[in-house]
């Protein structure tokens, strides 16, 4: 089936640094990529929707120039975590929508710890 | 309201057990339905899609019922390996869609 990844799995920062994580599609083109936010014991969140060759749509309440995305391609989104505190710590989550089959995939996800 | 709703759990069941999840959605105009399964520290999966007419994969049966924008899934004989966060999620939002996650209820089934 498809295979969605993420870089990194996982990572320890200290606060103020910047992160940034990537989500590839891996045999599959995605024009749409989604972001979520996992905390502990609560549901997905989702943050953004990432379109190619576009500015991402925002969710209420999502800050925007915090959490920067960019989607160049068909098969890479990334999300940076600006200034990150260790408020953002968190399970950060991105899927990508197979265009022709309209089914969307989930990342492995990477887990932010910032200190 | 919550936009998804599922029971809180958790559920403890013995092995072989039949278990029911239940789960309201609050967007009458929602277009997909679905139910994964988390394990812990992971990403979702998909477990299946649900359609108005009801489906079954093995041992696995989900209901939708639109008029009461209720969704359910039927785990029997349960086994070990059913242990994790079953979430029911719900797409919609057309040229803008999205999906929308349920909470989750977490079954652990015991040996």
């Amino acid at each position: 089936g498809a295979v969605v990844s993420q870089h990194p799995s996982w990572v320890i920062c200290k606060s103020g640094t910047s992160v940034k994580i990537e989500c590839r599609s891996l045999d599959f083109q995605a024009t749409t990529m989604f972001w979520y936010r996992q905390f502990p014991k609560q549901s997905l969140m989702l943050m953004a929707t990432s379109n190619e060759g576009s500015k991402a749509t925002y969710e209420q309440g999502v800050e925007k120039d915090k959490f920067l995305i960019n989607h160049a391609s068909l098969t890479l989104s990334t999300l940076t975590v600006t200034s990150a505190h260790p408020e953002d710590s968190s399970f950060y989550i991105c899927s990508a929508r197979d265009s022709l089959s309209d089914t969307q995939y989930f990342g492995p996800g990477t887990r932010l710890t910032v200190l | 309201r919550k936009e998804v709703e599922q029971d809180p759990g958790p559920f403890n069941v013995p092995e072989g057990a039949t278990v029911a999840f239940n789960c309201t959605y609050s967007n009458s105009a929602s277009q997909s339905f679905f139910w994964y399964r988390q394990d812990c520290r992971k990403e979702p999966k998909l477990l299946m899609s649900v359609y108005s007419s009801g489906n079954e994969d093995g041992r696995f049966t989900a209901q939708l019922n639109r008029a009461s924008q209720y969704i359910s899934l039927l785990i029997r004989d349960s086994k070990l390996s059913d242990s994790a966060t079953y979430l029911c999620v719900v797409g919609s939002g057309g040229s803008n869609y999205k999906l929308t996650f349920g909470k989750g209820t977490l079954l652990t089934v015991n040996p």
